[in-house]
């Protein structure tokens, strides 16, 4: 079973900045947290990971909370090629489970 | 980022015949892949993994000579669909770990492959 839980769906202006929460209260200290999402009939695409600290790439930041129970994923401007499901994974090593994610809506 | 290729894109078959389905690392080394199957619209489920050079680990209610998996090289792995029935159409994905070392390593995915089994 996954060991986060996220919102079903979201909508989200475009052009504004989209915050996707995830929660992992049951986090194991060497466990990394990683997002990737998913458009239709496509495999899914990396987008960010991280441990503890907060990380930025040129897709979106990761924000982790001091007791990394939670994170947030941003996509600072999103567009509307954004719209996607969005999979939050917890996980130490190679073993990856997908929860049924966050299904970001981008409107126009 | 390391970039896997995965072919065919889509095919549709007879019920009863074999499909066979390519997973390729194009830049990189993989020792290991996964092959995922995705119902419509539900989460990512997988499979089995598969391991260069040794037999495949498949999950619990997989079955293992259904869904042969031969992982013959360090950059290719085939799921080959036997005696496929309508009830095996989905889409299956692949994927492999690269990049940083094995506590950050990162799966990249396939673009799936998605079977229809007349």
């Amino acid at each position: 079973d996954a060991k986060t839980t996220q919102p079903t769906s979201m909508d989200c202006a475009e052009g504004r900045a989209a915050n996707l929460p995830c929660n992992h209260s049951t986090i194991s200290g060497n466990e990394y947290v990683y997002w990737y999402r998913q458009i239709h009939s496509q495999g899914p695409q990396y987008i960010i990971h991280g441990l503890k600290n907060n990380e930025t790439n040129e897709m979106a930041s990761l924000i982790i909370t001091e007791d990394r129970k939670s994170s947030t994923l941003i996509l600072p401007h999103a567009t509307l090629r954004d719209t996607a499901v969005y999979y939050c994974i917890v996980t130490y090593g190679q073993n990856f489970v997908f929860g049924p994610g966050t299904r970001l809506s981008v409107l126009p | 980022g390391a970039v896997v290729s995965q072919h065919p894109s889509r095919v549709i078959c007879k019920s009863g015949t074999s499909v066979k389905i390519e997973c390729r690392s194009l830049d990189f080394q993989a020792t290991t892949m996964f092959w995922y199957r995705q119902f419509p619209k539900q989460s990512l489920m997988l499979m089995a993994t598969s391991n260069e050079g040794s037999k495949a680990t498949y999950e619990q209610g997989v079955e293992k000579d259904k869904f042969l998996i031969n992982h013959a090289s360090l950059t290719l792995s085939t799921l080959t669909v036997t005696s496929a029935h309508p009830e095996d159409s989905s889409f299956y994905i692949c994927s492999a770990p690269s990049g940083g070392g094995f506590l950050r390593e990162k799966l990249f995915f396939g673009s799936g492959t998605q079977l229809s089994v007349l």
